[in-house]
Order: structure tokens, then sequence, then C-alpha cells
């Protein structure tokens, strides 16, 4: 059964802190893998990786994908308390079937 | 500019009732899915379509349906609603071709089932 694990589950920082959030996949056909942002209403995305050991990097947001290990990593560095949301992971099939983690909840502290 | 929006935005009914949730999208993507997002599980899609006429099952879909009658709408109904299909529900598309797969959200439904 495909399935994405994200880790940790909840994470509470200070401001300024840098924080790694995991992903982690048993995806039978892998095609792609996505970083989304959910605040109190619709996920936004983030990143989209297809190749291993390409950081995608957006401000203070990056991430990058090992398809050997079969982990992607989404790292934010000097957190500000609008970076807290559920981060969601998700891999995406050959046909555009996507399975999602159960997300990372962050919370940054002033 | 385009969008996708979902009507209603909360919705309270009784056990047994039939639901349909309204899904509208104006980026003319040919791709539409429908997740359900309960506390510990993410996203869980429901059912999706690739195009007109064409809808597959997603890992949760019993108790739902779809049809996809044209590019714009996907719409979806719940035969008898049960207590355990209280949740919030997503609608989201995406292109089918040029490498972006990113899916666009739509406000989400939060339904109650009494």
């Amino acid at each position: 059964e495909d399935k994405v694990v994200q880790s940790p589950l909840s994470l509470v920082v200070h401001e300024g802190d840098t924080v790694t959030l995991n992903c982690s996949y048993e995806v039978t056909n892998f095609r792609s893998l996505l970083w989304y942002k959910q605040e109190k209403k619709a996920p936004t995305f983030l990143f989209m990786l297809t190749s291993s050991g390409i950081e995608k990097k957006s401000g203070r947001l990056s991430s990058i994908l090992d398809k050997k290990e079969l982990f992607s990593i989404l790292n934010i560095t000097a957190t500000q308390t609008g970076d807290s949301a559920v981060y969601l992971c998700a891999v995406l099939s050959p046909g555009f079937k996507t399975i999602f983690g159960a997300g990372t909840r962050l919370f940054v502290k002033a | 500019d385009a969008e996708i929006t979902q009507s209603p935005r909360h919705k309270i009914t009784e056990t047994g009732r039939q639901v349909t949730l309204a899904c509208h999208q104006t980026w003319n993507h040919n791709n539409m899915f429908w997740y359900r997002q309960d506390l510990g599980h993410g996203l869980r899609l429901i059912h999706y379509s690739y195009g007109v006429q064409d809808t597959n099952k997603g890992e949760v879909s019993d108790g739902y349906s779809v049809s996809r009658s044209n590019t714009e709408d996907l719409p979806l109904t719940l035969e008898s609603a049960a207590s355990s299909q209280t949740s919030v529900y997503f609608c989201a598309s995406s292109e089918s071709a040029g490498g972006t797969y990113e899916q666009y959200f739509g406000p989400g439904t939060r339904l109650t089932v009494t």
C-alpha cells in the first residue's frame, strides 16, 4: 500500500529558530513530491521536487529530495510567527493521483 | 483571475439525507479532485477526474459519487449521509500537461452530519 509519512507530527519553536520537517514515502510509481502550506484554509503550493539532490529554494524555505532513500526535507530558517501552519507533503503518481501525508503542525512562538 | 470555488462553505445535515457539494473551477484544468481532511489523517482522496465523462475512485470512495459533465464542475454527492462523513471537504484542480502538477485548492466545505 502506498504511503507518505511525515515527522514530527507537531513542533513548537521560537522565532529565529531553524526547523527541518521530514517526509518519507513508499509509493509504487513515483512521479514527483510536493510540499504545501496550510493555514486556516486551503493548502497552498510551496515546492515540487522531481530530481534527487537538487535544492529548491524560496526565501527562507528550501527543500530537497533523495529518491534513493525515499525522503524529502523541508527547511525553514529564521522562523517567523507567520510560518505557523500545517505543512503537507504529497507524492504524485503517474496519472496525477496524489497521496498526502498527515502533515506537520508547526507553531512558532514570538 | 482564475479560481476554484466550493459551495456551500458550511453544511449541517441529518443522517440518511443525500447531500451534494459543489466545486467550480475557472482554470480550465482537466484534472479535478475531491479530498476529505480529518485530524490525524491529512488529505485523503475520495474521487478524481481527468476530464469530461471520466471519474475514478480514490482511497475513501465508499458512500460518495461524482459526475463530470463539463470541464468546470465536479459535484460530490453523499448518497446517504453518515456521521462518519463529518469532515472538511476540499476540491482541487490541476493541469494535465506542461509539467506543472501542483493542485489548486478550493476554500473547503465543512460538513457536519448529525
